[in-house]
């Protein structure tokens, strides 16, 4: 059963980048398809994209220009990052396996964005 | 991009009950390629049906889902205390991948 775990910053300041890394348990990385998704306090979910092993990636139109993910199979992890934050970006932020439905999902970590 | 409308915004019932959750979509989804989550307070979701109508590994058959097209259903056979949570629908027929506002299933 694959394990995922993020990590990063939970304070970020307006403008600058969230960057969030999540660590997958050994013998997974280079096998599928790694995700973001967020979700607001006390709001819904919001899809921000995928990455594969392989680096293809598909981001949501609303975020693309500001998302960037990343998979790094030497350290079993990917990332998330995302420029020119603003109030409206903070959420918890989740990894998970799969490109478009999701079984294993971190814990979530929140990240909120304040001066 | 695919807007999902679930309902009821809340429902509520007592253990033992059967839930009906729906979710209504803008347009018809791909290959009835819709999930159903359920999430608990300060927990991830946790995936119960993919594909409209398959539990997931784990999900006890009290769970099922059904539906085509824009239209789709999540049931609770006999509600147990645990099932009471919000529950969230999503589409991955076409991207961006989208999630219903969700419904939150509370004890009457």
């Amino acid at each position: 059963q694959v394990q995922l775990q993020e990590s990063g910053p939970g304070l970020v300041k307006p403008s600058e980048t969230l960057s969030l890394t999540c660590t997958v348990s050994s013998g997974f990385i280079s096998t599928s398809y790694w995700s973001w998704i967020r979700q607001p306090p006390g709001k819904g979910l919001e899809w921000i994209g995928y990455m594969s092993y392989s680096g293809i990636t598909n981001y949501n139109p609303s975020l693309k220009s500001r998302v960037t993910i990343s998979v790094d199979t030497s350290k079993n992890q990917f990332s998330l990052k995302l420029s020119s934050v603003t109030a409206a970006d903070t959420a918890v932020y989740y990894c998970a396996r799969g490109a478009s439905s999701w079984f294993s999902w971190g814990q979530g970590t929140l990240v909120t964005v304040s001066s | 991009e695919i807007v999902l409308t679930q309902s009821p915004g809340t429902l509520s019932l007592s253990p033992g009950e059967r839930a009906t959750l729906s979710c209504r979509a803008s347009q018809s989804v791909s290959g009835s390629h819709l999930a159903w989550y359920q999430q608990k307070p300060g927990q991830a979701p946790r995936l119960l049906i993919s594909g409209a109508s398959s539990r997931a590994t784990g999900i006890p058959d009290r769970f099922s889902g059904r539906g085509s097209g824009t239209d789709f259903t999540l049931t609770i056979s006999r509600l147990e205390p645990e099932d009471f949570a919000v529950y969230y629908c999503q589409q991955y027929g076409s991207s961006p991948y989208t999630f219903g506002q969700g419904t939150k299933l509370e004890i009457k």
